[in-house]
Protein backbone atom coordinates (compact mmCIF):
# COMPACT_ATOMS: atom_id res chain seq x y z
CA UNK A 1 0.00 0.00 0.00
CA UNK A 2 0.75 3.43 -0.35
CA UNK A 3 3.10 4.67 2.61
CA UNK A 4 4.48 8.40 3.09
CA UNK A 5 7.11 9.39 5.97
CA UNK A 6 7.66 12.45 7.44
CA UNK A 7 10.33 13.41 10.41
CA UNK A 8 8.10 12.21 13.53
CA UNK A 9 10.69 13.90 15.53
CA UNK A 10 10.25 17.59 16.20
CA UNK A 11 12.86 20.41 14.51
CA UNK A 12 13.95 22.67 16.50
CA UNK A 13 16.56 25.40 14.99
CA UNK A 14 17.52 28.67 15.34
CA UNK A 15 15.92 31.77 14.36
CA UNK A 16 17.35 32.87 11.11
CA UNK A 17 18.65 29.45 10.20
CA UNK A 18 17.00 27.15 7.49
CA UNK A 19 14.90 24.34 8.00
CA UNK A 20 14.30 21.42 5.93
CA UNK A 21 11.71 18.98 6.10
CA UNK A 22 11.72 15.52 4.57
CA UNK A 23 9.17 13.65 3.09
CA UNK A 24 9.24 9.88 1.47
CA UNK A 25 7.29 7.65 -0.31
CA UNK A 26 6.96 4.05 -1.17
CA UNK A 27 4.68 2.27 -3.84
CA UNK A 28 3.05 4.92 -6.38
CA UNK A 29 4.36 7.41 -8.56
CA UNK A 30 2.17 10.29 -7.88
CA UNK A 31 2.23 13.22 -10.56
CA UNK A 32 2.39 15.83 -8.04
CA UNK A 33 2.89 16.66 -4.29
CA UNK A 34 1.53 19.36 -1.84
CA UNK A 35 2.95 20.78 1.34
CA UNK A 36 0.73 22.01 3.75
CA UNK A 37 0.77 23.85 7.48
CA UNK A 38 -0.97 23.42 10.25
CA UNK A 39 -1.32 24.78 13.47
CA UNK A 40 -2.33 23.49 16.70
CA UNK A 41 -6.16 22.72 16.91
CA UNK A 42 -6.48 24.20 13.49
CA UNK A 43 -6.96 22.69 10.15
CA UNK A 44 -4.08 22.32 7.38
CA UNK A 45 -3.60 25.34 4.95
CA UNK A 46 -1.76 25.02 1.59
CA UNK A 47 1.17 26.17 0.59
CA UNK A 48 2.85 24.58 -2.53
CA UNK A 49 2.31 21.90 -4.76
CA UNK A 50 5.30 20.69 -7.31
CA UNK A 51 4.27 18.40 -10.44
CA UNK A 52 6.27 15.29 -11.03
CA UNK A 53 8.61 17.12 -13.77
CA UNK A 54 9.57 19.99 -12.00
CA UNK A 55 12.65 19.50 -9.85
CA UNK A 56 12.10 22.45 -7.26
CA UNK A 57 9.29 25.17 -6.79
CA UNK A 58 9.99 28.01 -4.86
CA UNK A 59 7.41 30.75 -2.90
CA UNK A 60 9.11 33.26 -0.89
CA UNK A 61 11.43 31.85 1.89
CA UNK A 62 9.76 28.83 0.76
CA UNK A 63 11.01 25.82 -1.72
CA UNK A 64 10.07 22.44 -2.73
CA UNK A 65 12.27 20.01 -4.53
CA UNK A 66 10.85 16.41 -5.56
CA UNK A 67 13.00 13.59 -6.23
CA UNK A 68 11.24 11.02 -8.16
CA UNK A 69 13.62 8.60 -8.63
CA UNK A 70 14.08 8.68 -4.83
CA UNK A 71 10.79 9.31 -3.75
CA UNK A 72 11.60 11.98 -1.92
CA UNK A 73 10.78 15.58 -1.49
CA UNK A 74 12.52 18.41 0.56
CA UNK A 75 10.85 21.50 1.95
CA UNK A 76 12.99 24.48 3.28
CA UNK A 77 12.24 27.36 4.93
CA UNK A 78 14.85 29.88 4.54
CA UNK A 79 15.34 32.73 7.12
CA UNK A 80 13.01 31.13 9.75
CA UNK A 81 11.00 32.62 11.93
CA UNK A 82 9.08 31.97 15.46
CA UNK A 83 6.02 32.31 13.16
CA UNK A 84 6.87 29.78 11.11
CA UNK A 85 6.80 27.43 13.79
CA UNK A 86 4.04 24.96 13.15
CA UNK A 87 3.56 21.65 12.09
CA UNK A 88 4.20 20.63 7.61
CA UNK A 89 2.47 18.01 6.12
CA UNK A 90 3.05 16.75 2.81
CA UNK A 91 0.40 14.60 0.72
CA UNK A 92 0.46 12.47 -2.70
CA UNK A 93 -2.06 12.30 -5.01
CA UNK A 94 -3.14 8.64 -5.03
CA UNK A 95 -5.35 8.38 -7.56
CA UNK A 96 -5.60 10.00 -10.61
CA UNK A 97 -8.68 11.48 -11.40
CA UNK A 98 -10.71 11.61 -8.21
CA UNK A 99 -8.57 14.20 -6.21
CA UNK A 100 -7.81 11.32 -3.42
CA UNK A 101 -4.90 12.25 -1.83
CA UNK A 102 -2.77 10.25 1.30
CA UNK A 103 -0.85 12.42 3.79
CA UNK A 104 1.99 11.75 5.75
CA UNK A 105 2.31 12.13 9.39
CA UNK A 106 3.22 15.82 9.61
CA UNK A 107 6.50 17.06 11.14
CA UNK A 108 6.84 19.46 14.40
CA UNK A 109 8.90 22.44 13.75
CA UNK A 110 9.97 25.09 16.62
CA UNK A 111 12.06 27.90 15.47
CA UNK A 112 13.45 29.22 18.63
CA UNK A 113 13.80 32.78 18.81
CA UNK B 1 -10.17 28.28 6.49
CA UNK B 2 -11.79 29.92 3.73
CA UNK B 3 -15.44 29.48 3.17
CA UNK B 4 -15.81 26.43 5.48
CA UNK B 5 -17.70 26.07 8.23
CA UNK B 6 -17.39 23.04 10.86
CA UNK B 7 -19.63 23.18 13.95
CA UNK B 8 -19.82 22.42 16.73
CA UNK B 9 -15.73 23.22 17.51
CA UNK B 10 -15.93 20.81 20.16
CA UNK B 11 -18.59 17.66 20.53
CA UNK B 12 -19.12 15.25 23.01
CA UNK B 13 -20.63 12.10 22.85
CA UNK B 14 -22.11 9.71 25.25
CA UNK B 15 -21.46 5.65 24.43
CA UNK B 16 -23.90 4.42 22.87
CA UNK B 17 -24.80 7.54 20.77
CA UNK B 18 -24.85 8.79 17.48
CA UNK B 19 -23.69 12.24 16.71
CA UNK B 20 -23.52 14.18 13.70
CA UNK B 21 -20.68 16.55 13.20
CA UNK B 22 -21.59 19.26 10.15
CA UNK B 23 -19.62 20.73 7.25
CA UNK B 24 -20.88 23.77 5.00
CA UNK B 25 -18.84 25.53 2.15
CA UNK B 26 -19.60 28.29 0.02
CA UNK B 27 -16.45 27.48 -2.54
CA UNK B 28 -19.00 26.62 -5.13
CA UNK B 29 -16.45 23.56 -5.00
CA UNK B 30 -17.83 19.84 -5.93
CA UNK B 31 -15.50 17.63 -4.16
CA UNK B 32 -16.28 17.36 -0.40
CA UNK B 33 -14.12 14.89 2.23
CA UNK B 34 -13.90 13.84 5.84
CA UNK B 35 -11.18 13.09 7.51
CA UNK B 36 -10.15 12.14 11.00
CA UNK B 37 -6.46 12.93 12.89
CA UNK B 38 -5.17 11.58 15.44
CA UNK B 39 -1.93 12.04 17.56
CA UNK B 40 0.98 11.26 15.66
CA UNK B 41 -1.04 9.31 13.00
CA UNK B 42 -1.47 12.03 10.43
CA UNK B 43 -4.77 12.65 8.33
CA UNK B 44 -6.84 9.19 7.37
CA UNK B 45 -9.96 9.37 4.81
CA UNK B 46 -13.21 8.43 6.40
CA UNK B 47 -15.48 9.10 3.29
CA UNK B 48 -15.44 11.69 0.00
CA UNK B 49 -17.84 12.61 -2.08
CA UNK B 50 -17.49 14.17 -5.66
CA UNK B 51 -20.59 15.03 -6.39
CA UNK B 52 -24.17 15.53 -4.95
CA UNK B 53 -26.09 12.12 -4.01
CA UNK B 54 -22.89 10.10 -4.55
CA UNK B 55 -20.20 9.41 -1.83
CA UNK B 56 -17.59 6.79 -1.39
CA UNK B 57 -15.61 5.25 1.47
CA UNK B 58 -12.08 6.03 2.28
CA UNK B 59 -9.63 3.86 4.08
CA UNK B 60 -11.64 4.37 7.71
CA UNK B 61 -15.15 4.21 7.46
CA UNK B 62 -16.47 1.90 9.53
CA UNK B 63 -18.90 2.86 12.31
CA UNK B 64 -19.15 6.18 9.93
CA UNK B 65 -21.94 7.54 7.81
CA UNK B 66 -22.35 10.26 5.41
CA UNK B 67 -24.36 12.20 3.23
CA UNK B 68 -24.74 14.45 0.19
CA UNK B 69 -28.32 15.82 -0.40
CA UNK B 70 -26.42 19.41 -1.35
CA UNK B 71 -23.55 20.77 -3.08
CA UNK B 72 -22.77 22.92 -0.06
CA UNK B 73 -23.23 20.09 2.81
CA UNK B 74 -21.06 16.67 3.55
CA UNK B 75 -22.45 15.98 7.29
CA UNK B 76 -20.56 13.16 9.09
CA UNK B 77 -22.70 10.81 11.23
CA UNK B 78 -20.75 9.03 13.96
CA UNK B 79 -22.49 6.11 15.07
CA UNK B 80 -22.76 3.79 18.52
CA UNK B 81 -20.71 1.41 15.73
CA UNK B 82 -17.68 3.29 16.03
CA UNK B 83 -15.68 2.07 19.29
CA UNK B 84 -12.97 4.86 19.67
CA UNK B 85 -14.44 7.83 18.10
CA UNK B 86 -12.27 10.51 20.25
CA UNK B 87 -9.85 12.50 17.38
CA UNK B 88 -9.98 15.91 15.51
CA UNK B 89 -12.75 15.79 12.46
CA UNK B 90 -11.64 17.82 9.44
CA UNK B 91 -13.82 18.50 6.25
CA UNK B 92 -12.11 19.59 3.28
CA UNK B 93 -12.98 20.70 0.03
CA UNK B 94 -11.63 20.20 -3.91
CA UNK B 95 -12.34 22.42 -6.82
CA UNK B 96 -12.94 20.46 -9.85
CA UNK B 97 -10.18 22.06 -11.75
CA UNK B 98 -7.55 22.82 -9.08
CA UNK B 99 -5.56 20.42 -7.35
CA UNK B 100 -5.44 21.65 -3.45
CA UNK B 101 -7.58 21.03 -0.74
CA UNK B 102 -9.21 23.23 1.15
CA UNK B 103 -9.60 22.19 5.17
CA UNK B 104 -12.13 23.35 7.26
CA UNK B 105 -11.52 24.97 11.20
CA UNK B 106 -12.45 21.21 12.54
CA UNK B 107 -14.11 19.83 15.20
CA UNK B 108 -12.83 18.04 18.06
CA UNK B 109 -15.19 14.93 19.48
CA UNK B 110 -14.63 13.68 22.77
CA UNK B 111 -16.12 10.39 24.32
CA UNK B 112 -17.66 10.89 28.13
Amino acid sequence: SQKIEQNSEALNIQEGKTATLTCNYTNYSPAYLQWYRQDPGRGPVFLLLIRENEKEKRKERLKVTFDTTLKQSLFHITASQPADSATYLCALDITSGTYKYIFGTGTRLKVLA
Amino acid sequence: DGGITQSPKYLFRKEGQNVTLSCEQNLNHDAMYWYRQDPGQGLRLIYYSQIVNDFQKGDIAEGYSVSREKKESFPLTVTSAQKNPTAFYLCATHPTSGKTQYFGPGTRLLVL
